[in-house]
């Protein structure tokens, strides 16, 4: 059982390059979210989606581009990194809300990233 | 800012002890989910309660949850090495299914 699997688990980037995290999920799951984790805090929400073909801003989403063309991929991409993104990134999935019963959420192990 | 806050910040005990650690909140929630993390690990959903649920228990885990005081309790029973992790709180927010989280308590059981 994979369930929620990160590519890359590590990265290393210079100020101004680009690059693309990948989140794959095999549980069927309609939801999907990017968090990134800085030292000592909590979870800050990226960009989530609902859907395969949506996305939508979560609270820290400027710098940062989705793309979900296949329900089980959810793709975060940094278009040009820069040190204040260095980070730890998650990515989760869910099932969606039915009645409004909440879901648990599966997370991956995470991608660190520092950027140079 | 934050929805959930979790105190302590940090947590030391012996194994074979009771760990309790707190989260507060700021507005109504119909849930609340408590989540583990292992260093080097992703999060780990360990049990969700409800609003109209007071207590829940899963395994060695007790939750409650008083939404008159805005606040629930993760009790950790009998510890063991293996629950050394941090420990997170987290309400819904809005629709999504989203989550916010607080800044989590590290819990350090010493064998």
């Amino acid at each position: 059982n994979a369930g929620v699997t990160q590519t890359p688990k590590f990265r290393v980037l210079k100020t101004g390059q680009s690059m693309t995290l990948l989140c794959a999920q095999d549980m069927n799951h309609e939801y999907m979210y990017w968090y990134r984790q800085d030292p000592g805090m909590g979870l800050r929400l990226i960009h989530y989606s609902v859907g395969e073909g949506t996305t939508a801003k979560g609270e820290v989403p400027d710098g940062y581009n989705v793309s979900r063309l296949k329900k089980q991929n959810f793709l975060l991409g940094l278009e040009s990194a820069a040190p204040s993104q260095t980070s730890v990134y998650f990515c989760a999935s869910s099932y969606s809300t039915f009645q409004s019963r909440a879901q648990p959420q599966h997370f991956g192990d995470g991608t660190r990233l520092s950027i140079l | 800012s934050q929805q959930g806050e979790e105190d302590p910040q940090a947590l030391s005990i012996q194994e074979g002890e009771n760990a309790t650690m707190n989260c507060s909140y700021k507005t109504s929630i119909n849930n609340l989910q408590w989540y583990r993390q292992n260093s080097g690990r992703g999060l780990v959903h360990l049990i969700l309660i409800r609003s109209n649920e007071r207590e829940k228990h899963s395994g060695r885990l007790r939750v409650t949850l008083d939404t008159s005081k805005k606040s629930s309790s993760l009790l950790i029973t009998a510890s063991r090495a293996a629950d050394t992790a941090s420990y997170f709180c987290a309400t819904p927010k809005a629709a999504g299914n989203k989550l916010t989280f607080g800044g989590g308590t590290r819990v350090l059981v010493k064998p």
